[in-house]
């Protein structure tokens, strides 16, 4: 049973504008939520995360968004740039465990 | 700070044979995770320990699969009898103690398994 999904296995920007990304989840209970930036032969660097008291949280040029009602979850980058190119996952937080999605792969274009 | 490490990095295994990987978590860190991953999934959790107490283990885990973190420091994880299915990259997370979140984990590089 998924208890994350990242619906879209990649997303093609350009430079300079925003990246979306998107990520749902199943269980009302998670209280975090978190984003990991993964590049080829690395583990994941966490990015952002967000707790479920909240709805928005930003740092720089990343920005996350929890809609609660619609157990919805998206990273926001901007301005995108060449190195943001990377697979992202959602992560999921309950208890002692970690539920990720799929991820995304996002590729900024020059 | 060193960041977390894992050994090997790669480790290629005849089916049946028992294989151990170890990691070392950021110095400090109390709690540490083992993750799998397999192509084009994201990671998958297998155990969490705090300190040296074996915490959380997944139900989806094998009983050929375990774990240890003496001293809770370093921690290993053992598979026996490897199966070709167990082919994958194992990932070590670690985090520093918390009393609530933000439940950010620091990884380290990961080994991959293949099962031959």
């Amino acid at each position: 049973d998924q208890q994350v999904k990242q619906n879209s296995p990649s997303l093609s920007v350009q430079e300079g504008r925003i990246s979306i990304l998107n990520c749902d989840y199943t269980n009302s209970m998670f209280d975090y939520f978190l984003w990991y930036k993964k590049y080829p032969a690395e583990g994941p660097t966490f990015l952002i995360s967000i707790s479920s008291i909240k709805d928005k949280n930003e740092d720089g040029r990343f920005t996350v968004f929890l809609n609660k009602s619609a157990k919805h979850l998206s990273l926001h980058i901007v301005p995108s740039q060449p190195g943001d190119s990377a697979v992202y996952f959602c992560a999921v937080h309950l208890g002692n465990q970690f539920y990720f999605g799929t991820g995304t792969s996002l590729t900024v274009i020059p | 700070d060193t960041g977390v490490s894992q050994n090997p990095r790669h480790k290629i295994t005849k089916r049946g044979q028992n294989v151990t990987f170890r990691c070392d978590p950021i110095s400090e860190h109390n709690r540490l995770y083992w993750y799998r991953q397999t192509l084009g999934q994201g990671p998958e959790f297998l155990t969490y320990f705090q300190n040296e107490a074996q915490l959380e283990k997944s139900r989806l885990l094998s009983d050929r699969f375990s774990a240890e973190r003496p001293k809770g420091s370093f921690s290993t994880l053992e598979i026996q009898r490897t199966e070709q299915g167990d082919s994958a990259m194992y990932l070590c997370a670690s985090s520093p103690p918390t009393s609530g979140g933000p439940y950010e984990q620091y990884f380290g590089p990961g080994t991959r398994l293949t099962v031959t």
